[in-house]
């Protein structure tokens, strides 16, 4: 099936530093989600986008619906050790009305204190 | 409390049996997915429902069944065709469709040993 192309695959940074993350579709899309995965859990919905240009804000994180549609970012601030986990970019094609949706392969993020 | 969830936590099988996991969700919604997740990859499509007493394949539907006789429940057979089961299978759920509806809520999952 299709995925998106998200990156990068994995970082690992200092407390307290920015982290910026994207992902990137080959086609049209009308919604970008973004998800963080603690070890062993289910995905935790952390900013919806449905609006091309759309720029949100959670916190310490921002994420933006790219102008083309076709791609998504996602910025954490002041990184601290709790943000450690895997992040997933999520969207769902224009073309498709059956809400499924897109993933990409997942932002693993480890934080050093 | 609402949500949506899924059991057992970790549930062990040996080679050969079917298996079948659990679903609910008591949030009203419609729609109903199962995902399954291997290490170091992104989620991928079983099955999905979109209403009551009907599915579709996703896709990596091979070796696995569902079915949708209720609202709030969406239960997934593992079956002894499926050659690789060992997995973290996620369950998640989605409102009737609508503006700004597309977003998917997830169960704590379940993750799979097979021996």
């Amino acid at each position: 099936g299709q995925q998106l192309n998200q990156s990068p695959q994995s970082m690992f940074i200092q407390e307290g530093e920015d982290v910026s993350m994207n992902c990137t579709s080959s086609s049209i899309f009308n919604t970008w989600l973004w998800y963080k995965q603690d070890p062993g859990e289910g995905p935790v919905l952390l900013i919806a986008l449905y609006k091309a240009g759309e720029l949100t804000s959670n916190g310490r994180l921002t994420a933006q619906f790219g102008i083309t549609r076709k791609d998504s970012f996602l910025n954490i601030s002041a990184s601290i050790p709790s943000d450690v986990g895997i992040y997933f970019c999520a969207g769902r094609d224009g073309s498709s009305n059956t809400g499924k949706l897109i993933f990409g392969q997942g932002t693993t993020l480890q934080v050093k204190p | 409390d609402g949500g949506i969830t899924q059991s057992p936590k970790y549930l062990f099988r040996k080679e050969g049996q079917n298996v079948t996991l659990s679903c609910e969700q008591n949030l009203n919604h419609d729609a109903m997915y199962w995902y399954r997740q291997d290490p170091g990859q992104g989620l991928r499509l079983i099955y999905y429902s979109q209403i009551v007493n009907d599915f579709q394949k996703g896709d990596i539907a091979e070796g696995y069944s569902v079915s949708r006789e209720k609202k709030e429940s969406f239960p997934l057979t593992v079956t002894s065709a499926q050659k690789n089961p060992t997995a973290f299978y996620l369950c998640a759920s989605r409102p009737r469709p609508g503006p700004s509806t597309d977003t998917q809520y997830f169960g704590p999952g379940t993750r799979l040993t097979v021996l």
